[in-house]
């Protein structure tokens, strides 16, 4: 069974602080997707990455960057959380193919910064 | 700029009921779109898709219709139950864009018991 996880599940932070979000899939995939997802507007691609050491940004990449060092791992980093970054954040994967069906999503981590 | 939305943020549908949850649409050159699950606490799951080139697509008790003339896409659910409560996205797909999805805002489907 194919399979996205996320380190946390649920993540409280302080304004100023470093905040590590991590990704890891199964299935061999060369894309790898962050996104933040709010309500009333959906999910908003955050950066996205096609093989390892490369990333893209995404349509909303002010304040973060990541990290792909292993093919299967794909790291968000808030480099000094803020409020304004209080949001669920979900993790995707595909494979290169494209087909529509294959774009699995992580559980989410919904980050609370105070 | 081009854009996903949806008409109604939340319906409300008796069990039993079939459900229709709209889809509005603006980039004319999208190539396909997809409808999402999303339970509570859970990440968006695939449900069905539809290419550009189609007008209806079926799946178990799913259905989805896709009307270019005036840019709407639709999620049929037939004899709708508890375990439909969600939020459904739809997002569409512009293939020579790297297969980017653009997501709308999520409709919220509650089925009454």
């Amino acid at each position: 069974d194919v399979k996205v996880t996320q380190s946390s599940r649920y993540l409280v932070k302080r304004t100023g602080e470093k905040v590590f979000l991590e990704c890891v899939q199964d299935m061999d995939h060369e894309n790898m997707f962050w996104y933040r997802q709010d309500p009333g507007l959906g999910l908003r691609l955050i950066y996205f990455s096609y093989d390892v050491k490369m990333k893209e940004k995404g349509d909303i990449p002010e304040g973060y960057s990541v990290s792909r060092e292993k093919k299967e791992r794909f790291s968000l980093i808030l480099e000094s959380a803020s409020t304004n970054q209080t949001s669920m954040y979900l993790c995707a994967s595909r494979p290169p193919s494209g087909r529509t069906d294959t774009q699995y999503f992580g559980p989410g981590t919904r980050l609370t910064v105070l | 700029g081009e854009s996903v939305g949806l008409h109604l943020p939340t319906l409300s549908v008796q069990e039993g009921d079939n459900s229709i949850i709209n889809c509005a649409y603006s980039n004319s050159a999208s190539d396909y779109f997809i409808w999402y699950k999303q339970e509570s606490g859970k990440g968006p799951q695939f449900i069905i898709d539809i290419r550009s080139n189609m007008d209806k697509r079926q799946g178990q008790r799913v259905t989805v219709l896709l009307n270019k003339t005036v840019k709407h896409l639709s999620l049929q659910i037939a004899a709708t139950q508890p375990g439909d409560s969600a939020v459904y996205f739809c997002a569409e797909v512009v293939e020579n864009a790297g297969n980017m999805l653009t997501f709308g805002g999520g409709t919220r489907l509650m089925v009454k018991p």
